[in-house]
């Protein structure tokens, strides 16, 4: 059964915490992401990677860090110096080309109080 | 990165046609269209992508003129399950070297 796992769905964490978002994919893809997302609004793009032991940034990669020692593992952390960290991240992976759509995790909504 | 302008929401009744129309004036040579669904706390699922002309899947067309400044979602004989988030893309999905932007969406609203 392939896919992307993000765990765990809900997160709550204290602020001034640093905390990881644990995504991973089994369907062998090159490509991984990182989205944010508010509410009512769309997907922001975070960080991604093409390959194992790369990573780009987003749009909006302060406060935010990744490694991607694995093909199969993107973890996504939140730092305490990410001012406004409450909010929805959904991880993404894809193949490549030609048939390059991305393939969403279920997604962890992030709370800090 | 090409922008995408998109209606930010549409009404529609069960068994209507829906178009979703995208405008993308600055599309390059190299990037695809590609359009996305959502539904509340969930993941974007893939509907469809295309490069020119006519594309047509189970679920979806996308219609996408010769100057391909703009393209149009259509979905046939909608459902409830229809109301959701669609998503406009353009880039380079082609090659990979590039990320895509999700911009906010056009929100379907499918009454009975």
């Amino acid at each position: 059964d392939g896919g992307i796992t993000q765990s765990p769905k809900y997160l709550f964490r204290k602020e001034g915490q640093n905390v990881t978002l644990s995504c991973e994919q089994n369907l062998n893809h090159d490509a991984m992401y990182w989205y944010r997302q508010d509410p009512g609004q769309g997907l922001r793009l975070i960080y991604y990677s093409q390959i194992v032991n790369d990573f780009q940034k987003g749009d909006i990669a302060e406060g935010y860090s990744v490694s991607r020692e694995k093909k199969e593992s993107f973890p996504l952390t939140v730092t305490s110096a990410q001012k406004n960290p409450t909010a929805f991240y959904l991880c993404a992976s894809r193949r490549g080309p030609p048939l390059s759509e991305q393939y969403f995790g279920p997604g962890t909504r992030l709370t800090v109080t | 990165l090409a922008k995408t302008t998109q209606p930010i929401s549409m009404d529609s009744y069960e068994g209507q046609e829906v178009n979703i129309t995208c405008s993308h004036n600055n599309i390059a040579t190299n990037d695809y269209i590609t359009w996305y669904q959502q539904f509340p706390s969930q993941g974007p699922r893939f509907i469809i992508q295309g490069y020119k002309t006519k594309v047509t899947n189970e679920v979806a067309s996308l219609f996408i003129p010769a100057d391909r400044k703009s393209s149009t979602l259509s979905l046939p004989r909608v459902s409830l399950s229809d109301t959701a988030v669609y998503y406009c893309l353009v880039g380079d999905e082609g090659t990979g070297r590039r990320a895509l932007t999700f911009g906010s969406g056009t929100r379907l609203q499918v009454q009975p």
